[in-house]
């Protein structure tokens, strides 16, 4: 089955910095990849999505790369926030099925004022 | 505010009772998915329905037992569960040919 890694799981950033958050998978089917973000008390929630058949994506501050031939993807959030804090959670799912997707472990970003 | 409410939010139960989560869609999703977050684990699916009918059990121990009576509504029955099973579980829906899933707030359970 699919086997998805998630690095770093900490990562602290000042106010205005910028964040990376790194993903691989395992099975090369695997062609729609969401990431998601987890406040405190809440469910993860959709922030941004890509499929295999595009390289990149952007949405305002935050952007996702895919490397398809290294199985990487990539979360970029530019001019972080304090309110960006939250955990978030790269995952790896095979088309249609949104909800069966394998997640990554997590990173629990905290931006410092 | 998602469109997926689950209840209850916070559950303390012991090794011997039963109860049940709850879980409500009001988006007309035809999908609808249980997962469980431990402490320093990822996310783990644990039961998919597709149109009421189950699809997909990860290797779930028997003591959790789902149920789908229609496509807005499921639970997840509990009975003689153990401390590790202390939780976070996560209802989501999503709509078959659509990309997102969307997550209720969780039931937080601790087994004592």
């Amino acid at each position: 089955g699919e086997n998805v890694e998630q690095h770093p799981s900490t990562l602290s950033v000042q106010e205005g910095d910028s964040a990376v958050i790194k993903c691989t998978y395992s099975d090369s089917a695997s062609n729609y990849f969401p990431w998601y973000k987890q406040e405190l008390g809440k469910g993860p929630q959709l922030i941004i999505d890509i499929r295999s058949n595009v390289g990149e994506k952007k949405d305002q501050r935050i952007a996702v790369t895919l490397n398809k031939t290294a199985k990487h993807f990539s979360l970029h959030i530019t001019e972080t926030q304090p309110e960006d804090s939250a955990v978030y959670f790269c995952a790896a799912s095979i088309n249609t099925n949104a909800g069966k997707s394998t997640f990554g472990d997590g990173t629990t970003l905290t931006v410092k004022p | 505010e998602t469109g997926v409410t689950q209840t209850p939010r916070h559950l303390v139960m012991g090794m011997t009772n039963k109860k049940s989560l709850k879980c409500e869609q009001h988006l007309g999703h035809n999908a609808m998915y249980w997962y469980k977050q431990s402490a320093k684990k990822p996310l783990e699916l644990m039961f998919v329905y597709n149109f009421k009918e189950q699809t997909e059990n990860n290797s779930v121990p028997s003591r959790f037992s789902p149920e789908c009576p229609n496509s807005s509504h499921l639970f997840l029955h509990l009975h003689t569960l153990q401390p590790e099973d202390s939780a976070l579980y996560l209802c989501a829906s999503s709509q078959e040919g659509f990309t997102e899933a969307f997550f209720g707030q969780g039931t937080r359970l601790t087994v004592v």
